[in-house]
């Protein structure tokens, strides 16, 4: 059963500072993985989607690096911003039929004026 | 990225009533849809995946006779709550499929009195 970690579960930083999110997969079977953002209350907005064969994928401040053979993703976020507080959510496609997506609990994002 | 909008946003109703989610995709063609629940401060748990033009498949633990599921379009998807109790209150959030990618709605909330 394939399952999804997320690492830090909440993370504070100061405006401008670079930071990286983590997410980890226990089966490396995987169609593609995808970054999500959501606001409180709202529903989730898609950062980035990373297909299998790909090792990163980049849009705009944010850039999304894929290690399938380790089950390992991170979320690269330069220069945060005050705006870029959120909940961000990783979330993998299995391999095999299944089109479920498989979410991460998340990590609360807060960067501080 | 694509859009996809839910309607209501917000729901309020009193106990033992049957309440309606409506879920479009505004500018793509969604032939597989899903329905998500998620509790406060929690991770989006997968309810369905519904198919145009077939039946709904729920996951384990979903009541299918409670949370009826219609995809009678290819832009359109309905969640009906039956006989809504206040432990059915929850943030409802639907999301369409677009090739690889997953897009989601802004999510309903609903509060059953």
């Amino acid at each position: 059963k394939q399952e999804v970690t997320q690492i830090p579960a909440a993370l504070s930083v100061p405006e401008g500072e670079n930071l990286v999110l983590n997410c980890s997969f226990t089966d490396s079977a995987i169609y593609n993985l995808q970054w999500f953002r959501q606001d409180p209350g709202k529903g989730l907005t898609s950062l980035l989607l990373i297909q299998s064969s790909q090792r990163e994928q980049t849009s705009g401040r944010l850039n999304a690096s894929l290690d399938k053979s380790s089950g390992r993703s991170t979320l690269y976020i330069a220069a945060s911003q005050p705006g870029d507080s959120a909940t961000y959510l990783c979330a993998v496609r299995i391999w095999g039929g299944s089109e479920k997506l498989v979410f991460g609990k998340g990590t609360k994002l807060t960067v501080n004026p | 990225g694509a859009v996809v909008s839910q309607h209501p946003s917000w729901v309020i109703c009193k106990s033992g009533t049957s309440v309606k989610i409506e879920c479009r995709s505004l500018d793509f063609q969604a032939t597989t849809m899903f329905w998500y629940r998620q509790f406060p401060k929690q991770s989006l748990m997968l309810m369905a995946t519904s198919n145009e033009g077939s039946k709904a498949t729920y996951e384990q633990g979903v009541e299918k006779d409670k949370f009826l599921i219609n995809h009678a379009s290819l832009t359109l998807s309905t969640l009906t709550v039956t006989s809504a109790h206040p432990e059915d209150s929850s943030f409802y959030i639907c999301s369409a499929r677009s090739f690889d990618e997953q897009f989601f709605g802004p999510g309903t909330r609903l509060t059953v009195l």
